[in-house]
């Protein structure tokens, strides 16, 4: 049972538009949520998260929105820039005794394309 | 600071071998996890550890071991492999409420 879900395996997006990347989760003891993105032959790095409390955190190009009703949260990048071009997964936990990011789940991550 | 360090970078094994991947960390954090990903899997979690001497399983243990007999170290075992295990595996550590630091990966193939 895949807990947390992005539906979409690829976006191709042309440089300087927004990319709109989509995680919808059905675990409703999640309450922290985050973005990491991969370039290929390197581990995940943190990109930007947002607690339950909130329903948007911004981080210069990045923005994360969070629809708890809909169990649905999505980052925008805007303006999008060819080295944004990465993997990105989103990732959610309970924060609990173990701290925010105890025992991620992600998802099952989405190929972001900027072309020039 | 060299972060995480995952050792070795590629391994190939026959079915049946063992091998032990090292993971080390230089950050003095107390969480350590082993993570595999698989194409159209993501990331799954194998083992955790929330601090020295302590273990936990995580969502696909089965086949692993691990051992954290020091802080800044975090092992995991293959006593058998096989080809199912082939994979990219990802070891990450963070403090509490930190955002985890990943490796680069260990890029295993079990023929």
């Amino acid at each position: 049972d895949q807990q947390v879900k992005q539906n979409s395996p690829s976006l191709s997006v042309q440089e300087g538009r927004i990319s709109i990347l989509n995680c919808d989760y059905t675990n409703s003891m999640f309450d922290y949520f985050l973005w990491y993105k991969k370039y290929p032959a390197e581990g995940p790095t943190f990109l930007i998260s947002i607690s339950s409390i909130k329903d948007k955190n911004e981080d210069g190009r990045f923005t994360v929105f969070l629809n708890k009703s809909a169990k649905h949260l999505s980052l925008h990048i805007v303006p999008s820039q060819p080295g944004d071009s990465a993997v990105y997964f989103c990732a959610a936990s309970v924060w609990g005794s173990g701290g925010s990011n105890y025992k991620l789940t992600f998802g099952k991550g989405t190929l972001l394309t900027v072309n020039p | 600071n060299a972060g995480v360090t995952q050792t070795p970078k590629f391994r190939v094994l026959k079915t049946g071998q063992s091998m032990t991947l090292l993971c080390a960390q230089d950050m003095n954090h107390e969480y350590m996890y082993w993570y595999r990903q698989d194409p159209g899997m993501g990331l799954r979690l194998i083992h955790y550890s929330v601090g020295e001497g302590t273990t936990a399983k995580g969502e696909v243990p089965d086949g692993y071991n691990v051992s954290r007999l020091k802080k800044q170290n975090f092992l995991l075992g293959l006593e058998s492999a096989a080809p199912s295990q082939t994979s990219v595996y990802f070891c990450a550590s963070t403090h509490r409420d930190s955002p985890l630091h990943f490796g680069n990966g260990t890029r295993l193939t079990v023929t």
